[in-house]
């Protein structure tokens, strides 16, 4: 019940295209999901995060959309740059404690 | 803000020595965590601490690894003896519980080799 399941496990998306990438969770008591970003050789950095108390958040090309009833939230990246590409790592917390769940992350290749 | 601070980037090592990795939280964070990655098994959460006590050390593998938080400032995770299925690249992330959403701030992480 503490996993967060990410699809797909890799994406190749063109240069001005939009990226998808989605999380399932099944611990109701999660009440935080972040995005992580991580380029090859530095530690992941977080990109954007939302509360189940909204259905989307949106941080200039990056948006969260969040389905609370099915337990499931995804990652979008319009109009995706090259320098977009990098391993996305959802992730989720519940109410109480400092814990985060990962999921096992998209690799994103955004060619040019 | 220097960020969270780890040492050594790198550490190659032979099977059966003890490793030593060492991080500095961010100033004024009061949570640090310590994960490995690995193509394999992902980003997994090793250990947690509180205020400098340990939380959660569930994730630890086993009986060779340890990790402790002399103060606020400083923590090491070793490992002994060390196998080499311990390599990894292996984070430390600090955060403030206090704040509003306790956001985790990743180090650049120490890449492991063991021989």
């Amino acid at each position: 019940q503490q996993q967060v399941k990410q699809s797909p496990q890799s994406l190749i998306v063109q240069k001005g295209g939009i990226s998808i990438i989605n999380c399932a969770y099944e611990n109701t008591a999660f009440d935080y999901f972040p995005w992580y970003q991580q380029f090859p050789g530095k530690g992941p950095a977080l990109l954007i995060a939302i509360r189940p108390d909204v259905s989307e958040k949106k941080e200039g090309r990056f948006t969260i959309s969040f389905n609370k009833s099915a337990k499931q939230f995804s990652l979008h990246i319009m109009d995706s740059q090259p320098g977009d590409s990098a391993t996305y790592f959802c992730a989720a917390r519940g109410t109480s404690g400092s814990r985060l769940t990962f999921g096992e992350g998209t690799q994103l290749t955004v060619n040019p | 803000d220097a960020g969270v601070i780890q040492s050594p980037r790198h550490e190659v090592t032979e099977m059966g020595q003890e490793v030593t990795l060492r991080c500095k939280p961010i100033s004024g964070h009061n949570s640090l965590f310590w994960y490995r990655q690995t193509m394999m098994r992902g980003l997994e959460l090793l250990i947690y601490f509180n205020n400098n006590v340990p939380i959660d050390d569930s994730g630890m593998p086993e009986d060779r690894f340890s990790a402790k938080m002399p103060n606020a400032s400083f923590s090491t995770l070793k490992i002994q003896p060390s196998e080499p299925r311990d390599s990894a690249v292996y984070f430390c992330a600090s955060s403030f519980a206090g704040s509003r959403y306790n956001e985790q701030f990743f180090g650049p992480g120490t890449r492991l080799t063991v021989l």
